[in-house]
């Protein structure tokens, strides 16, 4: 079945840069169609939508962030990384990976990361 | 950049019907999927592609988008079904959007 997990640090301060993994099973970013994207969600607040990758190294970055974000996937491993740069405390939010085939069908349980001096 | 408006929470009686509304410029022309996400969970996936049903979602969630609004209908709600909801397209200047999010509270 497919499961996606993330993984990363708890607390971060600010400036720091933020690295995160998806480490996923029971599909293969090799195939065409599929793609891991990620989400993130402060406290409280909607989802907001970060960045894709597909099975064609493609990348797309939200708009409002792509100059803080860069996405990369290790085939190999079954793994994509998320970076943001420049963290802030208004970055602090319950970052999730996903699998997406159009719609986002299979999600991690989310990794809360809190930014604070 | 595109935006999804929902209203922010909506109240049904167990057995009722619950309408969530999604709202954006010209959404017709999109296709919307929804999510439910219960406290402290993941979002989970309930409808695709405007009244696509994913396996082991209940046939008591269904989806339209037509006359300028999309919208997700819970049939026969129940206690369980008590969560937030968000909307979702992909927008070719904003890419993925999700709306402002919905809390069902079963009355």
């Amino acid at each position: 079945q497919v499961t996606l997990r993330e993984s990363g640090p708890a607390l971060m301060k600010p400036t720091q840069t933020l690295t995160l993994t998806c480490s996923f099973s029971g599909f293969s970013l090799n195939t065409s169609g599929m793609c891991v994207t990620w989400v993130r969600q402060p406290p409280g607040k909607a989802l907001e939508w970060l960045a894709l990758i597909d099975w064609a190294d493609e990348k797309y970055y939200s708009s409002s962030l792509k100059t803080r974000l860069t996405i990369s996937k290790d085939t190999s491993k079954n793994e994509v990384v998320l970076t943001m740069t420049n963290m802030d405390p208004v970055d602090t939010a319950t970052y999730y990976c996903a699998r997406a085939i159009g719609e986002f069908d299979f999600w991690g349980q989310g990794t809360l990361v809190t930014v604070s001096s | 950049s595109y935006v999804l408006t929902q209203p922010p929470s909506v109240s049904v009686a167990p057995g009722q019907t619950a309408r969530i509304t999604c709202g954006g410029n010209n959404i017709g022309s999109y296709t919307v999927n929804w999510y439910q996400q219960k406290p402290g969970q993941a979002p989970v996936l309930v409808v695709y592609d405007d009244s696509g049903r994913p396996s082991g979602i209940p046939d008591r969630f269904s989806g339209s988008n037509s006359g300028g609004t999309a919208t997700l209908t819970i049939s026969r709600v129940e206690a369980g079904d008590e969560a937030d909801y968000y909307c979702q397209v992909w927008d070719t200047t904003s890419d993925y959007v999700f709306g402002t999010g919905t809390q069902v509270t079963v009355l």
